[in-house]
């Protein structure tokens, strides 16, 4: 069965700190990968997502994510976060049926 | 582009009776919407799969008697919470995926703000 894996529940850091949330996934076929991030009391948005080409996905707010085949993984990075960054952050798979496997969730908090 | 809107954005009801949720693409038309439940600090959870014109598909466990989807357009889904009990209050998200297989949108799925439905 597809599953995602997440692999901080709560991350806390400061202003400017570097950030990497981990993501891996357990899919065999193709696989289109996302980065969704869900503000306090706000909707889930589009953070990035990975089809096929370059591994490494840029995306808004200066968030970038890297597909490591072999490692099952995708994983998210900002190399400075601000305090407006604190939110939930979910990592998802598109599944056969186009059906969206999200993982657990981190909650990030970053500290002014 | 691609913008899915929910209806109502927020609801108490008193145990017992049914509510009803809208979920609409704005500007597309999606052949496929699904249904998300999220407990607080707590992931989505897939309750269903909407095809337009056809019997939506429920993930293991969700009773598809309570939880009604009906997909009679390509820019309307509903789901109807029947007998709806305190256990039933939750955030309910509707997600939409493009019609156009093969065009820029059609492997992503863009979500609605929520239904936030809370049972008395």
């Amino acid at each position: 069965a597809q599953s995602v894996s997440q692999h901080n529940h709560h991350v806390i850091l400061s202003e400017a700190a570097s950030l990497e949330l981990g993501c891996n996934y357990s899919y065999g076929g193709t696989v289109n990968l996302f980065w969704y991030v869900q503000y306090p009391g706000q909707h889930l948005q589009l953070l990035l997502k990975y089809f096929s080409g370059d591994p490494l996905v840029k995306g808004i707010k200066g968030f970038e994510a890297e597909f490591i085949k072999s490692k099952f993984s995708f994983n998210l990075r900002k190399p400075s976060v601000q305090w407006s960054d604190t939110a939930e952050y979910f990592c998802a798979v598109n599944a056969r049926g186009g059906k969206l496997i999200f993982g657990q969730g981190t909650e990030l908090s970053v500290k002014p | 582009g691609a913008v899915v809107s929910q209806h109502p954005s927020r609801v108490i009801c008193k145990s017992g009776t049914s509510v009803k949720i809208e979920c609409r693409s704005l500007d597309f038309q999606a052949t496929t919407m699904f249904w998300y439940r999220q407990f607080p600090k707590q992931s989505l959870m897939l309750m269903a799969t909407s095809n337009e014109g056809s019997k939506a598909t429920y993930e293991q466990g969700v009773e598809k008697d309570k939880f009604l989807i009906n997909h009679a357009s390509l820019t309307l889904s509903t789901l109807t919470v029947t007998s709806a009990h305190p256990e039933d209050s939750s955030f309910y998200i509707c997600s939409a995926r493009s019609k156009l297989a093969g065009g820029p949108l059609y492997n992503e799925q863009f979500f609605g703000p929520g239904t936030r439905l809370t049972v008395l």
